[in-house]
């Protein structure tokens, strides 16, 4: 079945202390792509990859750092959360000939 | 100008309604439009995708794009319960540096009861 993984569902975490959601996807796409939903501001890009070893910056980079060493894997970083950034996440994925974007299930992250 | 404006609702109908969404958009170099519905504790996932002016129809859905007023919408024919979902427009970049990007909506809430 053609999916994009996200671990964990559910975080909580205390302000400072590293963190990493990982993301995969099985369906051999070249781009990826960090999202972040808050209440009255949808979703917005964080971060995205066109492949592997490309990473750029999205709408809301700041406070997150990305890696895409493998074509499947693209692993979201809070090196020091904070709790402005209590966030639903979502990694997404899809091929470099279509703009159909494939989402994870999200991942809840609450910074105390 | 925020890029994208969309009525975060909530949007309450009886079963069997017509349902009326709709985005409105400042950028004219999107190209693509979409609709993407999201469940509850669920990820968005893709419900229509049109790339000209005029209507689509899939099913009980009909997508709706008016480029001259940047403006599309999404009509619901016949609500179930089980429309009931947020729906978010989505307008992907098509070219550039931001090849891929998707601009969203802020999402409407749709409740549809029995």
């Amino acid at each position: 079945e053609a999916q994009v993984t996200q671990n964990p569902r559910y975080l909580i975490t205390v302000t400072g202390k590293k963190l990493t959601v990982t993301c995969s996807q099985n369906m051999n796409h070249e781009y990826m792509s960090w999202y972040r939903q808050d209440p009255g501001l949808g979703l917005r890009q964080i971060y995205y990859s066109m492949n592997v070893e490309v990473t750029d910056k999205g709408d809301v980079p700041e406070g997150y750092k990305v890696s895409r060493k493998e074509k499947r894997n693209f692993p979201l970083i809070l090196e020091s959360p904070s709790p402005n950034q209590t966030s639903l996440y979502f990694c997404a994925s899809s091929s470099g000939m279509e703009y159909i974007q494939y989402f994870g299930a999200g991942t809840r992250l609450s910074v105390l | 100008q925020k890029e994208v404006e969309q009525d975060p609702g909530p949007l309450s109908v009886p079963e069997g309604a017509i349902v009326s969404l709709n985005c409105t958009y400042s950028n004219s170099a999107f190209q693509y439009f979409m609709w993407y519905r999201q469940y509850s504790r669920k990820g968005p996932e893709l419900l229509m995708y049109t790339y000209s002016s005029g209507n689509k129809e899939d099913g009980r859905f009909t997508a709706q794009v008016d480029k001259s007023s940047k403006y599309i919408s999404l009509f619901i024919r016949d609500s179930q319960p089980s429309d009931s979902a947020t729906y978010l427009c989505a307008f992907p970049d098509a070219g550039g540096t931001s090849y891929g990007k998707l601009t969203f909506g802020q999402g409407t809430i749709l409740t549809v009861h029995p």
